[in-house]
């Protein structure tokens, strides 16, 4: 089936520095790939998505690029902020057919920014 | 828009007894799922809905699990008899109608944090 690899964490920036966050995916069909953000207490949010290959998706700051050949929609920012510490999931879509579609996270990411 | 409601925030209760969980969509959402995370096994799907009709169940871990939809903008978890083990943070999430299936942002809930003693 359909899986989503992570890079482990937590991982430790300081302030300013370039955030890379790997992940990987195996799917038989043509997935759409989001990356999630879920801050302290809260509920999941989408950060940015992507539903094609060579697709680049960004939002506040942060980008991922849809790469097919690799399988990979690894998660960057070019300078981290105390605000963006948060745990980020990075999570594949795809339709199997009649109407059920394969919805797959990541375990989950904890990125921690300090000052 | 209010987002997707989730009640009760928190709940303690101790093995045995029954845990309903509880959820409202976003109005005009189609799709309605309920996640299960924990540490050990992260973020895990348990059951979606599309139009009120259960589509796959294939996660509820065991029968002690069960949900419901009765219309479109209420939807139950139940846990009966709930166990320790059943303790986690429960989410709800709905998407709207997209350009086609599997392009659908979900938008969660904050979660019920379910604690079984």
């Amino acid at each position: 089936g359909d899986s989503v690899t992570q890079m482990e964490g937590p991982v430790t920036l300081s302030e300013e520095a370039f955030l890379t966050i790997n992940c990987t995916y195996t799917a038989t069909g043509y997935p759409s790939l989001f990356w999630y953000v879920q801050y302290p207490g809260e509920g999941l949010q989408l950060l940015l998505k992507a539903t094609k290959a060579d697709d680049k998706g960004s939002n506040k700051g942060f980008e991922a690029t849809y790469r097919k050949e690799t399988t990979s929609f690894h998660l960057e920012k070019g300078s981290v902020q105390v605000s963006d510490s948060a745990v980020y999931f990075c999570a594949l879509y795809s339709y199997s057919g009649a109407g059920s579609y394969q919805l797959t996270f990541g375990k989950g990411t904890k990125l921690s920014v300090i000052p | 828009d209010a987002g997707v409601i989730q009640s009760p925030r928190h709940e303690v209760t101790e093995m045995g007894q029954e845990v309903t969980l509880r959820c409202k969509p976003i109005s005009g959402h189609d799709y309605l799922f309920w996640y299960r995370q924990t540490m050990m096994r992260g973020l895990e799907l348990l059951i979606y809905f599309n139009n009120n009709v259960p589509i796959d169940d294939s996660g509820m871990p065991e029968d002690r699990f069960s949900a419901k939809m009765p219309n479109a903008s209420f939807s139950t978890l139940k846990i009966q008899p709930s166990e320790p083990r059943d303790s986690a943070v429960y989410f709800c999430a709905s998407s709207s109608p997209g350009s086609g299936i599997g392009t659908d942002t979900q938008y969660f809930g904050p979660g019920t944090r379910l604690t079984v003693l």
